[in-house]
């Protein structure tokens, strides 16, 4: 069975730094990308980026470049979406799909990530 | 940039009857084009992808036409477990992105 298993639930403060995990099990972790996206509380789907567990290529949307670093660790069949100075606006919830040229077929359950302000 | 608008953003129907949901892109897409359900407290859901090709296990009732840049998502007879959120979403290879409407809120009368 195909799953992606993401780290529990943040409370961080303005300016720290964060790291929350995506861990596949279930197939070749490197045959397929993972991607990140953002869900604002109450608002819609933002797909942030993506990466290639096999060499760690990313693409990211130019709404989120130079605002997150995605990374991935195929020892551990883990990928990472980092933040190094939050902001209350990355107050949302994050998933992370397994992704294809087209789809994402499969989603992990989201990381929550609150930042009060 | 890719901008994928959805119609209508609120849809209310009864249980029994069709459902007809729309997505156009701002340029073609081809069939690049995905349909998601998303409950609430809930991961999304993918239903349909390649336009019209349903994912394992979605329900027949759940179909998907369209192609170029206007895309309809048809439920032939509601559920009243069929009450969510869809997104629409489509892929382009260069540069890569992954782009969603903003939702159409399907909800049981």
């Amino acid at each position: 069975e195909v799953q992606l298993v993401q780290s529990g639930a943040e409370v961080k403060k303005p300016g720290e730094s964060l790291r929350i995990s995506c861990k596949g099990s279930g197939y070749s972790f490197t045959s397929y990308w993972i991607s990140w996206v953002r869900q604002m509380p109450g608002k819609g789907l933002e797909w942030m980026g993506r990466i290639d567990p096999t060499d760690s290529y990313t693409n990211y949307s130019p709404s989120f470049q130079g605002h997150v670093t995605i990374s991935a660790d195929k020892s551990i069949s883990t990928a990472y979406l980092q933040w190094s100075s939050l902001k209350a606006s990355d107050t949302a919830m994050y998933y992370c799909a397994r992704q294809t040229a087209t789809t994402s077929h499969y989603w992990g359950q989201g990381t929550l990530v609150t930042v009060p302000s | 940039e890719i901008v994928m608008t959805q119609s209508p953003a609120t849809l209310s129907v009864s249980p029994g009857e069709r459902a007809i949901l729309s997505c156009r892109a701002s340029q073609s897409v081809s069939s690049n084009l995905a349909w998601y359900q998303q409950k609430p407290g809930q991961a999304p859901r993918l239903l349909i992808y390649g336009a019209s090709t349903r994912a394992t296990g979605i329900p027949a009732r759940f179909s998907g036409s369209g192609s170029g840049t206007e895309f309809t998502l048809t439920i032939s007879s509601l559920q009243s477990e069929d009450f969510g959120i869809y997104y629409c979403q489509q892929s382009q290879n260069w540069p890569p992105a992954y782009t969603f409407g903003q939702g159409t809120k399907l909800e049981i009368k």
